[in-house]
């Protein structure tokens, strides 16, 4: 089935500390994984994604590893501030659907604590 | 302009309404989307146009009706709807192709409401 799972639901860290979350997917054909951030009251917004045809991509503090095979992929984020604060979401594109369709992660609710 | 423009941002309607949802974009994206969102939950996918052509529709209900009428608007008719449908409707745009294809441009969303 099309479906994603997405931990921890709520992580709450310090200022400076990393955060990590972690997504697994089913689709064995998928090649799409971005991440959205969604601040309270806001739209989603695209903060990294990443290809099949790569394992790890950096943006300044943020990181996103893929390993297909054993279908998960992961974002890190160093040196937390505090505007970090939002549900982070994972999503897939299954590998029939030309990107047209993603599969969102349940989100994690990350509280950065000055 | 790199904006998804939605309107209403509110919306109350009752059960025996007709209301439309409108979403713009002017970025140049060929591909648009209606999502759903309940609180505290991931959005879900509704409708896809690509080039103007419903190109994917995930089971949705007949109550929610898409139209495209050109690739610049996109709109979701509502028409006896159910409390149950009260959420956040958001509408997005997409480049179709090249490296760049995929990212998704949310509007702010149409909060909905069902009486």
């Amino acid at each position: 089935g099309e479906n994603v799972e997405q931990h921890p639901s709520t992580l709450s860290v310090q200022e400076g500390d990393s955060a990590v979350i972690k997504c697994t997917y089913s689709d064995s054909a998928s090649n799409y994984f971005p991440w959205y951030k969604q601040e309270l009251g806001k739209r989603p917004q695209l903060i990294i994604d990443i290809r099949s045809n790569v394992g790890e991509k950096k943006d300044q503090r943020i990181a996103v590893t893929l390993n297909k095979t054993a279908k998960h992929f992961s974002l890190h984020i160093t040196e937390t501030q505090p505007e970090d604060s939002a549900v982070y979401f994972c999503a897939y594109s299954p590998g029939n659907t030309g990107f047209q369709k993603l599969v969102f992660g349940t989100g994690t609710r990350l509280l950065v604590s000055p | 302009d790199t904006e998804v423009t939605q309107t209403p941002k509110h919306l109350v309607m009752g059960m025996t309404n007709k209301k439309s949802l409108k979403c713009e974009q002017h970025m140049g994206h060929r591909a648009m989307y209606w999502y759903k969102q309940k609180a505290k939950k991931p959005p879900e996918l509704m409708f896809v146009y690509s080039y103007e052509k419903l190109s994917i529709n995930e089971s949705v209900p007949s109550r929610f009706s898409p139209e495209c009428p050109n690739s610049s608007l996109l709109n979701l008719h509502l028409h006896a709807l159910q409390p149950e449908d009260s959420a956040l409707y958001l509408c997005a745009s997409s480049l179709v192709g090249g490296t760049n294809t995929g990212e998704l441009f949310f509007g702010e969303g149409s909060r909905l409401t069902v009486l």
